[in-house]
């Protein structure tokens, strides 16, 4: 009955590497999130999809790249990382309409060696 | 988030009250929104209040908004061990659903 999920939980990877993170919600919400959260709990939105569609990009470089291949999926590739990525990555999802509360998952942690 | 800040740091005694103060620099803010996060977990929505009330009672939780002033309060009664966490203000910045978050209140909650 988990209503955000994300995996992996944990990742570790060296600089240059490729990864992916994947994203599913179950809460029939028509908007996703990626937030990134760093080591001071700074919390950042990166990009955010409304039935498929890209909405909100933040000033994110483009070695990440987000693909939401239906309205419960939203996954973010990251490519050539680097020490600075990493963090806690957060997606997220919510109704288009109001209050739209978000629903967060329980984050995956990132640490790029 | 430059435009929503917190203080960083509240501790307080078991049974006691605690409030955890936000302010804001978005005018046309519709929602705002508390978020609790405990240790390696997400964050979770406490409560929210919309922009035309002034207070929210939702048992223990009272939030209290003055949009005059851009201050946002979240009152927890009674507090708990449990309730040692981060607790996030946010506010819902435009139509498209971008929110943006204080950097974290961490409450400390002692016996």
């Amino acid at each position: 009955d988990t209503a955000v999920s994300q995996t992996p939980k944990y990742l570790v990877t060296q600089m240059g590497n490729d990864k992916s993170i994947k994203c599913e919600q179950n809460l029939g919400h028509d908007t996703m999130y990626w937030y990134k959260q760093d080591s001071k709990k700074f919390l950042k939105i990166m990009f955010s999809y409304n039935n498929k569609e890209l909405i909100i990009n933040e000033t994110v470089p483009n070695r990440f790249s987000p693909k939401s291949p239906d309205k419960a999926h939203l996954n973010l590739h990251i490519n050539s990382l680097e020490l600075g990525d990493s963090a806690v990555y957060f997606c997220a999802s919510s109704r288009m309409d109001s209050p739209y509360e978000q629903y967060f998952g329980p984050g995956t942690r990132l640490t790029v060696t | 988030g430059e435009d929503v800040e917190q203080s960083l740091f509240l501790s307080v005694r078991e049974g006691d009250s605690s409030v955890i103060n936000c302010t804001y620099t978005d005018s046309s803010s519709t929602y705002l929104y508390w978020y609790k996060q405990e240790p390696g977990a997400g964050l979770q929505l406490l409560t929210y209040i919309f922009s035309n009330m002034d207070m929210k009672q939702d048992q223990r939780l009272t939030v209290l908004l003055n949009k005059k002033d851009k201050h946002l309060s979240l009152r927890i009664a009674d507090t708990q061990t449990g309730d040692s966490a981060i607790y996030f203000c946010a506010e819902k910045t435009d139509s498209w659903g971008k929110f943006q978050f204080g950097a974290g209140t961490q409450v400390v909650v002692t016996p």
